[in-house]
């Protein structure tokens, strides 16, 4: 079967580093995305990982390591607008696109 | 561009009626998925087209659901009967290329939320 899993909550004071792990199980792996959505809104992209490493963007940097199946958001300088839910997602080529359960995050002033 | 469309964005019928949803791609993308979010299930990919054919249908709850995609702008998700179980929100997504791949980034409609009675 396929299953990734995430802390479900995660609370943190604006301007703070946080880091939300994603660990998956999955017959077939291409990459390990990561996507945010706000309450009553739809997902939006964030970053990409298909080669172990550190990817950049901004405030908001992804790691994979393939061989661990494991993978990290982080965000740093945490601002009250990053309170949302957060999403890790595998792509199996040829055979599934699956979400994980979500974190919310939670930013506290 | 206006992004992904999604009509409508809110959906209220009563247990036994037929619903139909609605989608339009981002102009020039190649691939379009639906989804459908609760919170006991979170977000399940429910079918997945390339080049207007359905590639992954291995989502589709049950035969009460069904998906077209006629063209390359346009893509319905028809539930018949619908039952209160298929509450929740259904949201369409498409992608610039196949579905694998370094620019496989998703972008998703608003979302149709449906409420069946």
């Amino acid at each position: 079967g396929q299953s990734l899993e995430q802390p479900s909550e995660v609370t943190a004071v604006e301007g703070a580093i946080v880091q939300i792990n994603c660990t998956y199980q999955t017959s077939g792996f291409y990459g390990l995305s990561w996507y945010q959505q706000h309450d009553g809104g739809a997902p939006t992209f964030l970053s990409y990982n298909a080669l172990d490493g550190l990817e950049e963007t901004g405030r908001f940097s992804s790691f994979l390591s393939r061989s661990d199946s494991y993978g990290y958001l982080l965000l740093q300088e945490l601002q009250m607008k990053d309170s949302a839910s957060y999403f890790c997602a595998v792509d199996n080529y040829g055979q599934n696109f699956v979400f994980g359960p979500g974190t919310r995050l939670s930013v506290l002033p | 561009d206006a992004g992904v469309i999604q009509s409508p964005r809110h959906e209220v019928t009563e247990m036994g009626q037929e619903v139909t949803l609605r989608c339009k791609p981002i102009s020039g993308h190649n691939s379009l998925f639906w989804y459908r979010q609760t919170m006991m299930r979170g977000l399940e990919l429910l079918i997945y087209f390339n080049n207007n054919v359905p590639i992954d249908d291995s989502g589709m709850p049950e035969d009460r659901f069904s998906a077209k995609m006629p063209n390359a702008s346009f893509s319905t998700l028809k539930i018949q009967p619908s039952e209160p179980r298929d509450s929740a929100v259904y949201f369409c997504a498409s992608t610039l290329g196949a579905r694998s791949g370094p620019h496989n980034e998703q972008f998703f409609g608003p979302g149709t939320r449906l409420t069946v009675l």
